[in-house]
């Protein structure tokens, strides 16, 4: 069965604290791997997309990496609006169905 | 640039009313997707629309259908509402399901 797994569940850190995310998946045929920013009441915001082991994706302080059993989501520096649930999700299946697998979650505050 | 429009952001239902929760998207995208977000669980497959004139179930379908109405819009409708219903649901696009998707903000039902 397709799963995938995030932890910690939930991260306190101080502004400035460095720390990373991880996201463990078991899958047949992985597509692609997808990290997601998600805000309280509102819809998940697109951040990166890996498609295979040893890829690395950048955005400000946000760095995503990839190996054949997980990938993590390592946060530079963070400041408090980088406070938000941080989601992966794994896309299977043939042809360009396009489904997405998500994990759970992990909900990151950062205080300053 | 609307992006994904979802309609309406809040209802409340009783149990055994029916109603249909609309969907929007203005990117040309040729993929749609339906998705429940419950405490603890993540974000589910409801339903999902490869393309324009097909529909296939997703990993919850039960007490769902969906229509996809043109390339702009798929609609889910819950024909006989249960408390289990209650949840907040996402409707999302993509392009050919290789890219990010792109998500609308969320519709909250309630279900009493």
């Amino acid at each position: 069965e397709d799963q995938v797994t995030q932890s910690p569940e939930a991260l306190r850190l101080q502004e400035g604290e460095s720390s990373s995310l991880n996201c463990s998946y078991t899958v047949s045929g992985l597509r692609g791997l997808f990290w997601y920013r998600q805000d309280p009441g509102k819809g998940p915001e697109f951040l990166f997309t890996l498609y295979s082991a040893g890829e690395e994706k950048e955005k400000e302080r946000l760095k995503a990496t990839l190996t054949k059993k997980e990938s993590f989501l390592h946060i530079t520096a963070p400041k408090p609006e980088d406070s938000a649930t941080y989601l992966c999700a794994v896309q299977v299946g043939s042809g360009n169905t396009g489904k997405l697998i998500f994990g759970q979650g992990t909900t990151l505050q950062v205080k300053p | 640039n609307a992006g994904v429009t979802q309609t309406p952001k809040f209802q409340v239902l009783k149990t055994g009313q029916s109603m249909t929760l609309q969907c929007a998207q203005d990117m040309n995208h040729n993929s749609m997707y339906w998705y429940r977000q419950d405490p603890g669980m993540g974000l589910r497959l409801i339903y999902y629309s490869a393309s324009e004139g097909t529909t296939d179930k997703g990993e919850v379908p039960n007490g769902y259908n969906v229509s996809r109405l043109n390339k702009r819009e798929f609609s889910l409708r819950l024909e006989s509402a249960a408390p289990s219903q209650t949840s907040v649901y996402f409707c999302a696009s993509s392009e050919l399901g290789i890219y990010g998707y792109t998500f609308g903000s969320g519709t909250r039902l309630t279900v009493v």
